[in-house]
């Protein structure tokens, strides 16, 4: 099993421009969700869907939008990038029997200049 | 979210000692405490959690303490290894939630 996997590793952008981040889970969870790390700051949730069809805001959601195209795949969209975007995305999945587990990716480091 | 800038708190401590790692939390509605390591570049890894009726946890190596009282949460690591160098990171779940709230971290830093 993969685990978790994002794509891409790295991305530069410049201000304004878009980009979907890509995320795919193999272990069958329910739901999925998208953080942003900051340099010297913990994980903060950008939005999340508890299953298949549904998504819900998280804590920083503004300038960002999502899509859960299937039970397996997250996508998260920079509609119009700004240098506050900078920052390290991180993709997890967890099962609904625990749901304090979360399985993270590797991270995608997006650089907005 | 609470921010505490660039600088993460730090522990260092030499290989084979015990470290003991804080967390203070805000929400006396929280359910479920968890503890989970980030190794540099990598995604977090999922610890050890406790429930809110509890007041320890053991695991492998490790053990958690929470005190509701003054809302702490602390986790114990035995015999700290090389390996447990890492960023430790606390979160809290309501029931019913899927959704996890993190802390800022603690960096630990293990010396041979």
């Amino acid at each position: 099993n993969a685990g978790v996997t994002q794509t891409p590793k790295f991305q530069v952008l410049k201000t304004g421009q878009s980009m979907t981040l890509q995320c795919a889970q193999d272990m069958n969870h329910n739901s999925m969700y998208w953080y942003r790390q900051d340099p010297g700051m913990g994980l903060r949730l950008i939005y999340y869907s508890a299953s298949e069809g549904t998504t819900d805001k998280g804590e920083v959601p503004n300038g960002y939008n999502v899509s859960r195209l299937n039970k397996r795949e997250f996508s998260l969209r920079l509609e119009s990038a700004a240098p506050s975007q900078t920052s390290v995305y991180f993709c997890a999945s967890s099962d609904n029997a625990g749901p304090n587990e979360q399985y993270f990716g590797p991270g995608t480091r997006l650089t907005v200049t | 979210g609470e921010s505490v800038g660039l600088h993460l708190p730090t522990l260092s401590v030499q290989e084979g000692d015990n470290s003991i790692i804080n967390c203070a939390y805000s929400n006396s509605a929280s359910d479920y405490f968890i503890w989970y390591k980030q190794e540099s570049g990598k995604g977090p890894q999922f610890i050890i959690d406790i429930r809110s009726n509890m007041d320890k946890r053991q695991g492998q190596r490790v053990t958690v303490l929470l005190n509701k009282t003054v809302k702490h949460l602390s986790l114990q690591i035995a015999a700290t290894q090389p390996g447990d160098s890492a960023v430790y990171f606390c979160a809290e779940r309501d029931t019913g939630f899927q959704k996890l709230v993190f802390g800022t971290g603690t960096r630990l830093l293990v010396s041979p």
